[in-house]
């Protein structure tokens, strides 16, 4: 039954050390969203794909990068993670970015960074 | 930046109804109020949405202001799986972006 899978759940990385997050989807929704979500505040978009077309938050590092190979599959890179960059990692997917569409959410992955 | 204000937290007894208010004075024509939730290391889910009217759906009840510059989300009989991070947000009718404040926090107590 699960619709957004996101692996791993867990993470942990070292310093420096690039490091990808995977998310897929058996819901074939068109858009698709990575989140950023720091210890006790709220998840910040980073940025979402509109199926290829890939859309950047203003203030969303360099350092992320997002691939799309196809329908169901996102990838989140982080080329150079720091200490500031450990977070949950959420995925997202809604069937159309227009109107009215709620958003379904994985569990996300926690990553460590040290 | 969010453009919802919440309260930061509420309490509300188990069994009885939990009304959570937001504020969204600045929202244009086409953007709907969406509410979901963040139950303790989970992802969020989606609870409801409404653009001017009143909606109801098994999970909740949205009322929304006329001047729609308000709204209160409506748990009709919390339990304490409804302990969660509640997040009332402006989506974008254009974009389908939601923007994250900072929510509630409702502690159902039995």
């Amino acid at each position: 039954d699960a619709m957004v899978i996101q692996n791993p759940r867990y993470q942990v990385t070292q310093f420096g050390k690039p490091v990808t997050l995977s998310c897929s989807q058996t819901l074939n929704h068109n858009v698709m969203y990575w989140y950023q979500q720091k210890s006790s505040q709220a998840p910040k978009l980073l940025f979402h794909y509109y199926d290829k077309d890939f859309n950047n938050e203003a203030d969303t590092p360099d350092n992320f990068q997002s691939r799309r190979p196809n329908t169901s599959f996102c990838f989140l890179d982080i080329r150079s993670p720091g200490l500031g960059d450990a977070a949950m990692y959420l995925c997202a997917t809604s069937r159309d970015g227009r109107g009215a569409n709620e958003q379904f959410f994985g569990p996300g992955t926690r990553l460590t960074v040290l | 930046d969010a453009k919802t204000t919440q309260p930061p937290s509420m309490d509300c007894a188990e069994g009885r109804a939990a009304n959570l208010p937001c504020n969204h004075s600045t929202i244009s024509g086409n953007e709907y109020v969406y509410w979901y939730r963040q139950i303790h290391s989970q992802g969020p889910q989606y609870i409801i949405h409404g653009l001017k009217n009143n909606e109801t759906n098994e999970m909740a009840s949205l009322i929304i202001t006329e001047d729609r510059k308000s709204s209160t989300l409506i748990l009709p009989h919390a339990t304490l799986r409804d302990t969660a991070v509640y997040y009332c947000i402006e989506g974008s009718g254009n974009t389908g972006k939601l923007i994250f404040g900072q929510g509630t926090t409702l502690q159902v107590k039995p």
